[in-house]
């Protein structure tokens, strides 16, 4: 998702539940990616990354899905919990860059 | 240390003044990046550096931001006459850039919170 200003798209999700957070990417040069988690207060951190020459790679109750078609990078988490809550960052990298650029931020909320 | 260590983790100022923010990166990470980021949104490019040098600094957005590694460890990053609209989380991250440990990931330090009134 696109963050306007102070408003990140937010996710609400019941304990338990499977979560999905969507990123469009813009810059089809692109060959890796990866997804950061950001607690309050708190800087971002590693969750799942994914390089252009795959589809899908799967962690410990997350997934990451990459359609390079479309320029569309998803993150599902099974059985989200409540540690789950916080602000998910996709990021990009171009071959010929070493920076990431990241994209605005989706905020899930896990309700009990 | 074990991560990569920012401080100060906030400081308050007053416009005009000069403001160091400082990056101790996880040992043996031959890059440093430095990214600011706003209230709401995802963290923005500042400079990466490789070694001592600074590779990209693209992202600084204007001269009164500097940045110095100058052993090639330890960073500073500088801001001189400070405006509002610096106000920001600087995050300062590092990265193995050679062998198994080439990732690509970024490690993220908890980052300096700058306030200028």
């Amino acid at each position: 998702g696109e963050s306007v200003g102070l408003h990140l798209p937010t996710l609400s999700v019941q304990e338990g539940d499977n979560s999905i957070i969507n990123c469009a990417y813009s810059n089809s040069a692109s060959d890796y990616f990866i997804w950061y988690k950001q607690e309050s207060g708190k800087g971002p951190q590693f969750i799942i990354d994914i390089r252009s020459n795959m589809d899908k790679r799967q962690g410990q109750r997350v997934t990451v899905l990459l359609n390079k078609t479309v320029k569309h990078l998803s993150l599902q988490i099974a059985a989200t919990q409540p540690g789950d809550s916080a602000v998910y960052f996709c990021a990009e990298r171009t071959a010929a860059g070493n920076k990431l650029t990241f994209g605005g931020g989706t905020r899930v909320l896990v309700k009990p | 240390g074990a991560g990569v260590s920012q401080t100060p983790s906030n400081k308050v100022t007053e416009k005009g003044k000069y403001v160091e923010l400082r990056c101790d990166p996880i040992s043996g990470h031959t890059a440093l990046y430095w990214y600011r980021q706003s209230l709401g949104q995802g963290p923005e490019f500042l400079i990466y550096f490789q070694g001592t040098g600074a590779a990209d600094d693209s992202g600084l957005p204007n001269d009164r931001f500097f940045a110095v590694r100058p052993e090639g460890s330890v960073s500073t990053l500088k801001i001189q006459r400070t405006e509002r609209g610096d106000s920001a989380v600087y995050l300062c991250a590092s990265r193995e850039t050679s062998g198994i440990l080439n990732t690509g990931e970024l490690f993220f330090g908890e980052g300096s919170r700058l306030t200028v009134l």
